[in-house]
């Protein structure tokens, strides 16, 4: 079953700040996130590992809440290049295999 | 440098055809998955594969096969083309260890009229 992403779609002005939702009705091992850009490739962004850590890459974190089978996306002082569609991947029992959420299509504005 | 390959990069075919999309990654991954890409319902797991030798049905697999003779191939066929399964079809690939981190290929899309 396909975790659920939330919100489905954002649009932000540059600079402001955004959270994408990713919530599972499965025990999870670890969370992916991707970002896809208009006809590209999904790309990777991070990875969480069970046991609540949150990462950073440039200006875009994550949380892994393992409890509640969430993770989060946070997106700081948003830039024009983030726009884009934003997937969660979700491992169930370490088995490399990956689950896709719908995504969460996210437009910055200038 | 090492990459992964999709072709046809677009293909057109009829009802009741059948089609076979390619993979090819230069990874040397033990690991490779199809996806198919859809409006609404994003990247679904088609199936994917452990090594030479092993396949495993994901959540959407009915209506397709894959075979792996070789590390670096994993053909996607479409035994009898549908309507249904017009879409964007990505091919990824990811070590057996490490992260998991997926590669992509670029694409291909199918539509079948």
């Amino acid at each position: 079953q396909q975790p659920v992403q939330s919100p489905q779609a954002v649009i932000l002005r540059e600079g402001e700040d955004a959270v994408i939702n990713c919530s599972s009705s499965k025990a999870l091992y670890s969370v992916h996130w991707y970002r896809q850009k208009h006809g590209e490739a999904p790309v990777f962004l991070m990875i969480l590992l069970k046991g609540g850590e949150q990462k950073g890459h440039e200006k875009i974190s994550a949380s892994f809440n393992e409890k509640k089978q969430q993770s989060s996306l946070y997106l700081t002082a948003s830039q024009l290049s983030y726009s884009g569609t934003y997937f969660c991947g979700t491992e169930i029992g370490g088995t490399y295999k990956y689950i896709f959420g719908t995504g969460t299509r996210l437009k910055v504005l200038a | 440098d090492a990459e992964i390959t999709q072709s046809p990069r677009h293909k057109i075919t009829e009802t009741g055809r059948q089609v076979t999309l390619a993979c090819h990654q230069t990874w040397n991954h033990n690991n490779m998955f199809w996806y198919r890409q859809d409006l609404g319902h994003g990247l679904r797991l088609i199936h994917y594969s452990y090594g030479v030798q092993d396949t495993n049905k994901g959540e959407v697999s009915d209506g397709y096969s894959v075979s792996r003779s070789n590390t670096e191939d994993l053909p996607l066929t479409l035994e009898s083309a549908a309507s249904s399964q017009t879409s964007v079809y990505f091919c990824a690939s990811s070590e057996s260890k490490g992260n998991g981190e997926l590669f992509f290929g670029e694409g291909s899309r199918l539509t079948v009229l």
